[in-house]
């Protein structure tokens, strides 16, 4: 079965760091877009960045870049998102989904919940 | 930035009747660089149109995209009890519109 699945969420005070992971089975993470989307509680989808399947390219929303980093390791199949300077506002269940068509993400894991809070 | 603004915020319907949502872009959005994709409740966005009017796979014929240019919409042929959700719009692989939630 073609699934991820994230993990590494959890509790962080302001200005504080955490990494995510997102594992990959049933295809290979050198073949595909990846991408981080972030959901705020009550709130929408916000796509925060993506890196390619090269590992060569990487794209950031403004609001994170310089504090969030994505990179991955095509022989674990896995895909990291390391997040520095966190701030409240980055609270919320963060998504890994892979760009396996063109411009549309066809696999989605489950989420794993980032609370950012004092 | 091309913004995505979708209407109406909220559709409440009855089983059986017609849906459709629209997804307006600030900017020409190319067809092949729009998908569509429903979140139930406490579960992940699913897939359902890519290239503006494509059926990802597994996705019930009643389920249909179209739309050019700048303006996009989604078509629920006939509701039923399981497409309660919100549907969010998508350009380029980025940015989401703010969502619909359809309610019966």
């Amino acid at each position: 079965e073609v699934q991820v699945v994230e993990a590494g969420g959890g509790l962080v005070h302001p200005g504080g760091s955490l990494r995510l992971s997102c594992s990959g089975s049933g295809f290979t993470f050198s073949g595909h877009w990846l991408n981080w989307v972030r959901q705020a509680p009550g709130k929408g989808l916000e796509w925060l960045g993506s890196i390619n399947q090269y590992g060569s390219e990487r794209h950031y929303i403004e609001s994170v870049k310089g504090r969030f980093t994505i990179s991955k390791d095509d022989a674990e199949n896995s895909l990291s998102l390391q997040m520095d300077s966190l701030r409240v506002e980055d609270t919320g269940v963060y998504y890994c989904a892979r760009g396996g068509l063109p411009f549309a993400f066809d696999i989605w894991g489950q989420g794993t919940m980032v609370t950012v809070s004092s | 930035e091309i913004v995505l603004t979708q209407s109406p915020g909220t559709l409440s319907l009855s089983l059986g009747e017609r849906a459709t949502l629209s997804c307006r872009a600030g900017q020409t959005v190319s067809s092949n660089q729009l998908a569509w994709y429903q979140q139930r409740p406490g579960q992940a966005p699913r897939l359902l149109i890519y290239g503006a009017s494509i059926r990802a796979t597994g996705i019930p014929d009643r389920f249909s995209g179209s739309g050019s240019g700048t303006d996009f919409t989604l078509t629920i042929s006939r509701l039923e009890p399981e497409d309660v959700a919100v549907y969010y719009c998508q350009r380029s692989g980025t940015s989401f519109g703010q969502g619909t939630k359809v309610e019966i």
